[in-house]
């Protein structure tokens, strides 16, 4: 198979604090992770490209200041929500490669809320 | 920069019925199109992935299409169950080695027992 984890499941921080959100390709190397974030009735929306000992890319409009991620192993993934605000709520879902690809495999989500 | 609509937004069938889902997309300039399906408040199950030199895939019951020139993907579900209840999206890649998915905001459908 290919499984994709994330944790944590849900999360609900205070303002202005920073919100880790791990994600894990447990039985394959995922040499490129991505990062989505999805709003209520909204699509899956493209954050940010990661690869394995490479800085990120982010997608336009993306902070990358706020929205820190980091791909350290090939194996795993996070994304970090600095000073995270109430707008910053939201669904996040990462997704990996196996191998060259083409197809993704997804996590199961992380709802982050920010009171 | 690429546009997917899916049409309808919502579905509602009794259980039994052969539906099709609609996916249009505005640049045919296309790696490969996913479909997906997710659950509420879940992440995404990769459905079918049909490469852009292809034309149909099947997997089941499903069967999904694709004609890049006319920028249209189908998704064809045969006899319908009340386990098929889901939000169904479809994503179409960019060419030029890039695997970026562009979403659209997806089909909704309830099979009714």
């Amino acid at each position: 198979g290919a499984v994709v984890s994330q944790h944590p499941s849900r999360v609900i921080c205070k303002s202005g604090t920073s919100v880790k959100i791990e994600c894990r390709s447990l039985d394959f190397q995922a040499t490129t992770m991505f990062w989505y974030r999805q709003f209520p009735k909204q699509s899956l929306m493209l954050m940010a490209t990661s690869n394995e000992g490479s800085k990120a890319t982010y997608e336009q409009g993306v902070e990358k200041d706020k929205f820190l991620i980091n791909h350290a192993s090939l194996t795993l993934s996070t994304l970090t929500v600095t000073s995270a605000h109430p707008e910053d709520s939201s669904f996040y879902i990462c997704s990996a490669i196996r191998d060259r690809g083409p197809e993704q495999y997804f996590g199961p989500g992380t709802r982050l809320t920010v009171t | 920069k690429q546009e997917v609509t899916q049409i309808p937004a919502a579905l509602s069938v009794p259980e039994g019925e052969n539906l099709v889902l609609n996916c249009s997309f505005t640049d045919s300039a296309i790696y490969n199109l996913q479909w997906f399906r997710q659950d509420p408040g879940k992440g995404l199950t990769s459905l079918l992935l049909i490469q852009s030199s292809q034309r149909e895939q099947t997997s089941g019951r499903l069967n999904a299409s694709l004609d890049k020139s006319s920028g249209r993907s189908t998704l064809y579900i045969a006899a319908s169950q009340p386990g098929d209840s889901a939000t169904y999206l479809c994503a179409p890649s960019s060419q030029g080695g890039s695997e970026k998915l562009v979403f659209g905001k997806g089909t909704k459908l309830t099979v009714n027992p």
